[in-house]
């Protein structure tokens, strides 16, 4: 089983600033097989990106992800206060379909 | 549009069998490349997979779970059921149900998500 690790764990940041989120593999995962997620209080997760770089319909073009083989990244390039909240990256393995995601980066208002 | 809707009880008790119901529309289970997975959130913590069905009535499951979970759909009633057997208090979390659209391979619609809390 694919392990993510997200990091960090939390961060800080003010409006405005660029955020850069981490999530890396224990294996090898297919690009195409890499997302990210939001997550507000109370709510249910909301689809970002997929694909590693492929934004999701209606998301704002200040969030990109990037990344290949182990190491995948997530950008917010300015912050703005809705943006404050948990991100999950997830991938899926295909043979057979197993999904992992990893353990959340909080990003909070400095 | 789609819509997912998580159904089940907020409270069991240790050792009993939960039964969650995913109740969806604007989508049919019957469409070639189409699945619905289940995922689960404890309180202040991250999400965790469990299991998936797909339109062709395959079956998957999260390896440190499978021997607990059973996926079932019934695609007249556009439903998809989990069962977990032998509950624990460690099984509380918000239990989502969420699709995964036509030969893609990430969730693009969640239910709200449905809190089960496991005491005696």
């Amino acid at each position: 089983e694919i392990v993510l690790t997200q990091s960090p764990g939390t961060l800080s940041l003010s409006p405005g600033e660029r955020a850069t989120l981490s999530c890396r593999a224990s294996q090898s995962v297919s690009s195409s097989y890499l997302a990210w997620y939001q997550q507000k209080p109370g709510q249910a997760p909301r689809l970002l990106i997929y694909g590693a770089s492929s934004r999701a319909t209606g998301i704002p073009d200040r969030f990109s992800g990037s990344g290949s083989g182990t190491d995948f990244t997530l950008t917010i390039s300015r912050l703005e206060p809705e943006d404050f909240a948990v991100y999950y990256c997830q991938q899926y393995g295909s043979s057979p379909p197993a999904l992992t995601f990893g353990g959340g980066t909080k990003v909070e208002i400095k | 549009q789609v819509t997912l809707r998580e159904s089940g009880p907020a409270l069991v008790k240790p050792t009993q069998t939960l039964t969650l119901t995913c109740t969806f529309s604007g989508f049919s289970l019957s469409t070639s490349g189409m699945c619905v997975s289940w995922i689960r959130q404890p309180p202040g913590k991250a999400l965790e997979w469990l299991a998936l069905i797909d339109w062709d009535d395959d079956k998957y499951y999260s390896t440190s779970l499978k021997t607990r979970l059973t996926i079932s759909k019934d695609t007249s009633k556009n439903q998809v059921v989990l069962t977990m057997t032998n509950m624990d208090p460690v099984d509380t979390a918000t239990y989502y149900c969420a699709r995964m659209g036509i030969a893609a391979d990430y969730f693009d619609y969640w239910g709200q998500g449905t809190l089960v809390t496991v005491s005696s």
